[in-house]
């Protein structure tokens, strides 16, 4: 059973950065496809990026391009997601997703599928 | 950009009736590329169904998905006490992944 354990609760300054963490133990990290999400207090999930780190393809939500980035360390198989330019709407809990990739249909490349595997989410607060 | 569009916004029935939940997308989704989720209050989202119809691992099987293009259904054939909570359609297959808004299924 793939377990995602996620860093702790931050609190930012608008206009800083934040870099949540996510380790993976069991299952193979290499061969799934990572994703980071996103849920704002009471609201739906929004998803920000993913990666597939056999293939190092990555793709990025148009909305959160040029302020997330989306890294993996297979060493010590844990994700990375940063987050830069906070403002007060980014407030949300952040969780790191595992799961299958597929074949995007557009591209042919390897994408990040379904999510069959949660992290235990990180809330992000942002407040001058 | 696909937009799910789920339906009813809320749904309040009893413990044993059947749950129908749909969920619409804007463009026709290829491959059979649509999860559900389940959300619990103060918990993270957990897989039911992907591929439209196939059930995660431990899921029992009064879920079931089905539909195809642009129309998708998650229905629940006998709710149980702990089947109560908040439910999402995921597209994938295309960037970026995108959820419907969600259905709350409630206790009448």
């Amino acid at each position: 059973q793939v377990q995602l354990v996620q860093s702790g609760a931050e609190v930012k300054k608008p206009g800083s950065s934040v870099k949540v963490s996510c380790t993976a133990s069991g299952g193979s990290f290499r061969n799934s496809a990572f994703s980071w999400v996103r849920q704002a207090p009471g609201q739906g999930i929004e998803w920000m990026g993913g990666i597939v780190p056999v293939f190092g393809t990555l793709s990025y939500s148009q909305k959160f391009q040029g302020r997330v980035m989306i890294t993996t360390d297979e060493s010590t198989s844990t994700a990375y997601m940063e987050l830069s330019g906070l403002r007060s709407d980014d407030t949300a809990v952040y969780y790191c997703v595992r799961g299958a990739w597929v074949r995007d249909i557009l591209t042919g490349y390897p994408t990040p599928g379904w999510f069959d595997s949660w992290g235990q989410g990180t809330l992000v607060t942002v407040s001058s | 950009e696909i937009v799910l569009t789920q339906s009813p916004g809320t749904l309040s029935l009893s413990p044993g009736e059947r749950a129908t939940l749909s969920c619409r997308a804007s463009q026709s989704v290829s491959s059979d590329y649509l999860a559900w989720y389940q959300q619990k209050l103060g918990q993270a989202p957990r897989l039911l169904i992907y591929g439209v119809s196939s059930r995660a691992t431990g899921i029992p099987d009064r879920f079931s998905g089905s539909g195809s293009g642009t129309d998708f259904t998650l229905t629940i054939s006998r709710l149980e006490p702990e089947d109560f909570a908040v439910y999402y359609c995921q597209h994938y297959g295309s960037s970026p992944l995108t959820f419907g808004g969600g259905t709350k299924v409630e206790i009448k």
